[in-house]
């Protein structure tokens, strides 16, 4: 079982709420983890978007829109990307990572389309 | 402003080995760990390894452990990462990103270098 779990792909409509998902492994308690998102591009590195631990402790990447926000879903066990008021802009992949022990875990990413 | 600036493409041989650079400016070097990711086409992010350019300290994914190798000339501002024993499936694009010390925010990142591992 993989540490960190993304679906595959979502879609959503401009002006609409994503909500991406980052399951962790079972046994791997995502409240006590910091959870990390970046955004890529086809054909450019990964921007770095923010850092979500609790509503009390995170960070957003600068320049990033308040628009990108993160939380948790301690029952599902899985960090969540809020993305409100899509833009096509925002058509891109999404990886979550965290700190596992001694090195740092990507998820697999989502591939969100935005139409 | 923060810049990674790294080394142009390789085609290596299966067996050989290749060293990639990353050139950093607009920032103190030592005062930011850097990270090397790569990714193969079509593929997710992977990460490889750490290394401060402080203390020279670094940390290997697993998966890497004793086939990658991460250095450092701080008189350059330039961070190296050395894959050995390469095989068709290392063929991917390498990137270079510095975070603040443990943490994983990884602000900046390198425009990456394709290797392409090809008999």
């Amino acid at each position: 079982q993989a540490v960190l779990t993304q679906p595959s792909s979502l879609s959503a409509s401009p002006g609409a709420s994503a909500s991406l998902t980052c399951t962790l492994r079972s046994g791997i308690n995502v409240a006590t983890y910091n959870i990390y998102w970046f955004q890529q591009k086809p054909g450019s590195p990964p921007q770095y978007l923010l850092r979500y631990k609790s509503d009390s402790d995170k960070r957003q990447g600068s320049g990033v829109p308040s628009r990108f926000s993160g939380s948790k879903d301690a029952s599902a066990n899985a960090g969540i990307l809020l993305i409100s008021g899509l833009q096509s802009e925002d058509e891109a992949d999404y990886y979550c990572m965290i700190w596992l022990s001694s090195f740092w875990v990507f998820g697999g990413g989502t591939k969100l389309t935005v139409l | 402003q923060v810049q990674l600036v790294q080394s142009g493409t390789e085609v290596k041989k299966p067996g050989a080995s290749v060293r990639v650079s990353c050139k950093a400016s607009g920032y103190t070097f030592t005062s930011y760990d850097i990270n090397w990711v790569r990714q193969a086409t079509g593929q997710g992010l992977e990460w490889m390894g750490w290394m401060s350019p402080d203390s020279g300290a670094t940390g290997y994914a697993p998966k890497f452990q004793g086939r990658v190798t991460l250095t450092r000339d701080t008189s350059i501002s330039t961070a190296y990462m050395e894959l050995s024993s390469l095989r068709s499936d290392d063929t991917a694009v390498y990137y270079c990103a510095s975070n603040k010390p443990r943490t994983g925010d990884f602000d900046s990142w390198g425009q990456g270098t394709l290797i392409t591992v090809s008999s």
